[in-house]
Formats: structure tokens, C-alpha cells, sequence
């Protein structure tokens, strides 16, 4: 299985809901990120957690909050965002090996209405 | 801020031509990958090249790498229409004491005209 599964695929929510994506893997990799991509841009690093903890956070703001309950499972907890939020969001994981190949979920496009 | 920075930003060819797209970079890296995207779904990983290495081969790919330019080039050979994607090049700069950091150019749209 060299699959990173993100759900849902689609997202529409209000400015006042919470809401939670979901990443996950079973190919045993100890490391786990989340980008954010804009329309025609690149990706864009928001947190990388490596064996389970927090090791990078790009000065996100905390509207947006990570949580890796396994080794496996990747969220992305969503709270009071705004329209300027509404973007592509990927998760991707690798080898706990610093700077082997990332393999990407198909993302979760979130519409902030 | 992004470390790679790509030219073309968008690249037509035709099917049998062969496609080369430019990459850029501001600091000293450990590796660099390219990748690619179709239709703004997931990233897909071509390869890899770490910082020791000059060129690099697989299939129709060739990549190469100057790190005294900080440059990099991806050469896609007897192109196909279903090469049609956008190609970003990541640079890799490994952590100190935190997990290193995988940073995407702006990528370039190449079309292949059947």
C-alpha cells in the first residue's frame, strides 16, 4: 500500500463552523506535513510532524490545528476561518529518514463560505 | 518565502519534442526532487538528486544539478501528451534539531500538443 488517503476530497464550510481533515498512511512512514496550495502556486509548508510530534509549524495561525494521534493518522482541525483560507489542502509523508521522497494524498479542496 | 524559483512558467510543445524546465535556489541544500501535479490534484515524486550528484537519469527524465549556480534542470525526452502537468522542483535542507523542510518553486505548466 504506497497510498496517503485524505478525506473528504471536498469541503464547503461557514466562517463559524469546526471542521476536521483527515490523512492517513500505512506505509510505516514516521514522518507526516501538511501543505497548503493556492490557485496556480506552489505548495505551501505548513507542518511537518516527525515520530509523532510537532517538529515545524510556519508560523500558521492557530485557526488551523494539527494533531498526529498515530503514526498513521494525520488531522487538521479547522476553527473560525475566513474565505482567503479556501485552498487545496495536501498531506504527504515520508520515511522517517530526512529528505527521502514525500508521497502526497489527492488533497482536500476546502471552500470557506 | 519560496527557494525555488522556475523558468518557463509555462512551456507548448509537441508530442515528440523534448520538454526542459529551469529551477533556481537561494540556499545550500541537501537534495533536490521534482515533481509533478495533474489538474491541481496530488503530487506525484519523479526523482531525486542529492547535493554530491550532477545528473541523474530515469525513463525519459534527466535531471541535473550545478550547485555552485544553485540550479537545477529536469529534461522530459520524446514528450507525450499525457506529460501534460504542472512540474515543481522541492529543495531539501535538512533540520538541526527539527525535521528538515521540503520547499517547492513556482513551477512550470507544460502543455503537449498531440
Amino acid at each position: 500500500d504506497t497510498e496517503v488517503t485524505q478525506t473528504p476530497k471536498h469541503l464547503v464550510m461557514g466562517m463559524t463552523n469546526k471542521k476536521s481533515l483527515k490523512c492517513e498512511q500505512h506505509m510505516g512512514h514516521r514522518a507526516m506535513y501538511w501543505y497548503k496550495q493556492k490557485a496556480k502556486k506552489p505548495p505551501e509548508l505548513m507542518f511537518v510532524y516527525s515520530y509523532e510530534k510537532l517538529s515545524i509549524n510556519e508560523s500558521v495561525p492557530s485557526r488551523f490545528s494539527p494533531e498526529c494521534p498515530n503514526s498513521s493518522l494525520l488531522n487538521l482541525h479547522l476553527h473560525a476561518l475566513q474565505p482567503e483560507d479556501s485552498a487545496l489542502y495536501l498531506c504527504a509523508s515520508s520515511p522517517g529518514i530526512q529528505g527521502t521522497e514525500a508521497f502526497f494524498g489527492q488533497g482536500t479542496r476546502l471552500t470557506v463560505v | 518565502s519560496q527557494q525555488g524559483e522556475e523558468d518557463p512558467q509555462a512551456l507548448s510543445i509537441q508530442e515528440g519534442e523534448n520538454a526542459t524546465m529551469n529551477c533556481s535556489y537561494k540556499t545550500s541544500i541537501n537534495n533536490l526532487q521534482w515533481y509533478r501535479q495533474n489538474s491541481g490534484r496530488g503530487l506525484v515524486h519523479l526523482i531525486l538528486i542529492r547535493s554530491n550528484e550532477r545528473e541523474k537519469h530515469s525513463g525519459r527524465l534527466r535531471v541535473t544539478l550545478d550547485t555552485s549556480k544553485k540550479s537545477s534542470s529536469l529534461l522530459i525526452t520524446a514528450s507525450r501528451a499525457a506529460d501534460t502537468a504542472s512540474y515543481f522542483c522541492a529543495t531539501f535542507v535538512a533540520g538541526g534539531t527539527s525535521y528538515g523542510k521540503l520547499t517547492f518553486g513556482q513551477g512550470t505548466i507544460l502543455t503537449v500538443h498531440p
